[in-house]
């Protein structure tokens, strides 16, 4: 089945450091891949997404490239800041009528 | 950009009534929308997925009878939490795509409710 695998945390980083969350994927067929931010009490927001191999998906300085050989998609920021600090949910779908599917979120907390 | 709002944000109810959410999309129309649950600091469980103008599909271990889903609108999706217990007490939240743009597989998701069974 479907299925999506995300690095586990807590992450603690301090301010302006580099982030990766790693996230890989199984799935039949080429999935459109997504990164989702919850903040505290809060539903979820689309970050970015890819919906084919290769395409690099960004926003608010997050990015991650969709590599079908590795079946991967980490998320890099190059600078993180306090209000950064969420869970970030990796996922895919199959098509736009199925549900996604979660990875289990990764929590970041960028201190000063 | 495409919304979807969630009614009630929080809701706070004793054991044996019945609680009422409320999933809109504010600017498109949604044949499909999907109901999720959050345990604290867990990922999102898929319930069910709500279609307009048929029953909804509910996910393998969710009670439909106690978790009824109307999907009356392109617009409007309910799910009612019948006869609560605490055990139910969680954030539950929605998603939907917008029917009216066939290439994109996006999902936005509403704010969520958080339901507190005391």
């Amino acid at each position: 089945g479907n299925s999506v695998t995300q690095m586990e945390g807590p992450v603690t980083l301090s301010e302006e450091a580099f982030l990766t969350i790693n996230c890989t994927y199984t799935a039949t067929g080429y999935p459109s891949l997504f990164w989702y931010v919850q903040y505290p009490g809060e539903g979820l927001q689309l970050l970015l997404k890819a919906t084919k191999a290769d395409d690099k998906g960004s926003n608010k300085g997050f990015e991650a490239t969709y590599r079908k050989e590795t079946t991967s998609f980490h998320l890099e920021k190059g600078s993180v800041q306090v209000s950064d600090s969420a869970v970030y949910f990796c996922a895919l779908s199959r098509s736009g009528n199925t549900p996604l599917v979660f990875g289990k979120g990764t929590r970041l907390s960028v201190i000063a | 950009g495409a919304v979807v709002s969630q009614h009630p944000s929080r809701v706070i109810c004793k054991s044996g009534t019945s609680v009422k959410i409320e999933c809109r999309s504010l600017d498109f129309q949604a044949t499909t929308m999907f109901w999720y649950r959050q345990f604290p600091k867990q990922s999102l469980m898929l319930m069910a997925t709500s279609n307009e103008g048929s029953k909804a599909t509910y996910e393998q271990g969710v009670e439909k009878d106690k978790f009824l889903i109307n999907h009356a609108s392109l617009t409007l999706s309910t799910l009612t939490v019948t006869s609560a217990h605490p055990e139910d007490s969680s954030f539950y939240i929605c998603s939907a795509r917008d029917i009216g743009v066939m290439v994109t597989d996006t999902q936005y998701f509403g704010p969520g409710t958080r339901l507190t069974v005391l």
